[in-house]
């Protein structure tokens, strides 16, 4: 059974750094097929990828957000962690990691999702 | 940078035929696919690989993809369908995904 589970801060001031864990299971961030997305809703609005990690361990990043965003992952933990430096209220919103596999082009698994607000 | 155009609503009756395009500078020429999203849910995968349903998703749900637009389209819709819809693709190693469309079934 594939389960995907986001952690980290409930609440986090302007200008701090927001780490998130992504927590897998029923896969391996070794297998060669297996990479992992970040991706965030703002309240109300459209989803926005952020971040993907390649099974090879490459890394790729919004355009718009890159400089802000760094993606790595610790496979003995199957952990997928991601941090976005800055933060600002506009970054309010719910942040999600996916799993996609090499080829498909889809993400077909999802974690349920964790609400970060961006307030002093 | 690449971006996919959804129409952002599309109203249906029930047990009719709804269709929601996706628009990309040739966008059939990559893998599309779709997710479901109701309120307060994670996003599911309806459709992928264009036009390929994965395991769990009913019939109804059909997709195609050619030119310049993807299509979803929901054929006898029921009223479990209502919900916002969102394409995705790839293009070179990003992820893109649309600006989503909400769909009523009224």
């Amino acid at each position: 059974q594939v389960t995907l589970k986001e952690s980290g801060p409930v609440l986090v001031k302007p200008t701090e750094t927001l780490t998130l864990t992504c927590t897998v299971s029923g896969f391996s961030l070794t297998n060669a097929r297996m990479g992992v997305s970040w991706i965030r809703q703002p309240p109300g609005k459209a989803l926005e990828w952020l971040a993907h990690i390649f099974s090879n361990d490459e890394k790729s990043y919004s355009t718009s957000l890159k400089r802000r965003l760094t993606i790595s992952k610790d496979t003995s933990k199957g952990q997928v962690v991601l941090t976005m430096t800055n933060m600002d209220p506009v970054d309010t919103g719910t942040y999600y990691c996916a799993r996609a596999v090499a080829g498909q082009g889809d993400f077909d698994y999802w974690g349920q999702g964790t609400l970060v607000t961006v307030s002093s | 940078s690449y971006e996919l155009t959804q129409p952002p609503s599309v109203s249906v009756s029930p047990g009719r035929t709804a269709s929601i395009t996706c628009s990309g500078d040739k966008l059939g020429d990559k893998y599309s696919c779709w997710y479901q999203q109701k309120p307060g849910q994670s996003p599911v995968l309806v459709i992928y690989q264009d036009n390929k349903r994965p395991s769990g998703i009913p019939e109804r749900f059909s997709g195609s993809n050619s030119g310049n637009t993807a299509t979803l389209t929901i054929s006898g819709t029921q009223a479990m369908d209502e919900a916002d819809y969102y394409c995705q693709a790839w293009d070179s190693s990003t992820v893109v995904f649309g600006g989503g469309t909400k769909l009523t079934v009224l």
